[in-house]
């Protein structure tokens, strides 16, 4: 039983180029999340999806894509990598609205 | 829009007892979780809150006053693997869930 597996763990990139940030789960979860969390800041979330075919936006989406096309994945999509996208990136899932968030281990992202 | 703080950083000694506050002005209330957060680690679950009051679990404990809108985390019995970050989140509407900013704890000897 994995729970929330992201990968990858590492990523850099140069500005301007696109990347897919996997999630998956494995607890059948509803409810799916993209959060970042930044030195010194909470976790800003960015796109969550409350099932299959359902996604809404967060704080701060933009110049981020999701979709969810089954339960057990949530990819984020970056359309065109800038360095202010430098973060550390958290996939989050929850059973119902009123549980816990159970997060993936993240995806510490530089962009130069 | 949504506010929530906690102190940034907090220092104690082994074996005390440290309380991290958090007050918070949300557009709609189902509840305010605790996460625990060791540096390069992901966020853990420590406690949930949704009616006033205290909820007790082990050495760590919760409190809610959804009226003063206001929430406490209590560690007892310091240890050094208590070093960590603390964040408060508050659900807010459709199960998303806004985080303060954390509260850096540092537990010396």
């Amino acid at each position: 039983n994995a729970g929330v597996t992201q990968t990858p763990k590492f990523q850099v990139l140069k500005t301007g180029q696109s990347m897919t940030l996997q999630c998956a789960q494995d607890m059948n979860h509803e409810y799916m999340s993209w959060y970042r969390q930044d030195p010194g800041m909470g976790l800003r979330l960015i796109h969550y999806s409350v099932g299959a075919g359902i996604t809404d936006q967060g704080e701060v989406p933009n110049g981020y894509n999701v979709s969810r096309s089954t339960t057990e994945d949530f990819p984020l999509r970056l359309l065109s990598a800038a360095p202010s996208q430098t973060s550390v990136y958290f996939c989050a899932t929850r059973r119902v609205t009123d549980s816990p968030l159970h997060f993936g281990n993240g995806t510490r992202l530089t962009v130069t | 829009g949504q506010n929530i703080d906690q102190p940034t950083e907090m220092t104690a000694t082994e074996g005390a007892i440290v309380q991290i506050n958090c007050t918070y002005q949300t557009s709609g209330f189902n509840g305010l979780f605790w996460y625990q957060q060791h540096a390069g680690e992901a966020p853990t679950f420590l406690s949930y809150n949704v009616l006033d009051g205290l909820e007790e679990k082990g050495r760590f404990s919760s409190f809610l006053s959804r009226s003063k809108g206001y929430s406490y985390l209590l560690l007892k019995e310091l240890q050094m693997k208590d070093s960590a970050s603390y964040l408060c989140a508050v659900d807010t509407n459709a199960g998303k869930s806004t985080f303060g900013d954390g509260t850096t704890l540092t537990v010396k000897p």
